[in-house]
């Protein structure tokens, strides 16, 4: 049972660039989750998803877009890449929004863009 | 507006001494309350969880937490911290139907 797969973990990127997030879970969870985590702000909820086909916003969306065309896959992509998206990213996957359920996070992604 | 707050930054403690991470929260409605730990250079880990019941929580690696309804606080405690406990702690008031927040949260280091 992998859980929360990641990729990729490292990437380096120029301004103006665009790239992809991979996220997938193997748990069959309705819930997918971005995150990203910076010094002193703690974890911000950037989009979201309840099921296939269906996204939300969250704290931090602008410069990033989702999708959810399956359940297990939830990718981010940086459609044209800021050095204030400079940040490690988590994905988390829980079984529904509804209950007390628990997140299960992925290792996480450093994104660095100069 | 839903909110938590995490008010110390960094907790220092010495092994063997108790240890409490301090949560307060502003969230609609009666919340579930998480705790998750990041060790260092690593994703998050679930902790414990309030959801009903016993104020006082119990959870993995000797942590407890205490919900306090009137104060809207779920503090993280444990007896005799650990050296290997030191790891940034966040603490997630749920409320159900809803995308789940973290605060900035807390680091915890613990000397010997």
């Amino acid at each position: 049972n992998a859980g929360v797969t990641q990729t990729p973990k490292f990437q380096v990127l120029k301004t103006g660039q665009s790239m992809t997030l991979q996220c997938a879970q193997d748990m069959n969870h309705e819930y997918m989750s971005w995150y990203r985590q910076d010094p002193g702000m703690g974890l911000r909820l950037i989009h979201y998803s309840v099921g296939a086909g269906i996204t939300d916003q969250g704290e931090v969306p602008n410069g990033y877009n989702v999708s959810r065309s399956t359940t297990e896959d939830f990718p981010l992509r940086l459609l044209s890449a800021a050095p204030s998206q400079t940040s490690v990213y988590f994905c988390a996957s829980s079984v529904t929004l509804s209950g007390a359920n628990v997140l299960t996070f992925g290792a996480g992604s450093r994104l660095t863009v100069l | 507006a839903q909110s938590v707050a995490q008010p110390e930054d960094q907790v220092n403690v010495a092994e063997g001494n108790p240890l409490t991470v301090k949560c307060t929260y502003s969230v609609s409605g009666n919340p579930y309350l998480f705790w998750y730990v990041q060790y260092p250079n690593r994703g998050l880990q679930f902790l414990l969880k309030y959801i009903t019941g016993d104020n006082l929580v119990k959870g993995s690696y000797g942590f407890e937490a205490e919900f306090n309804k009137s104060q809207t606080s779920f503090h993280l405690k444990k007896p005799s911290a650990l050296v290997s406990d030191s790891a940034l702690y966040f603490c997630a008031p749920h409320r159900p139907g809803y995308a789940l927040n973290f605060g900035k949260g807390t680091s915890l280091l613990v000397t010997p």
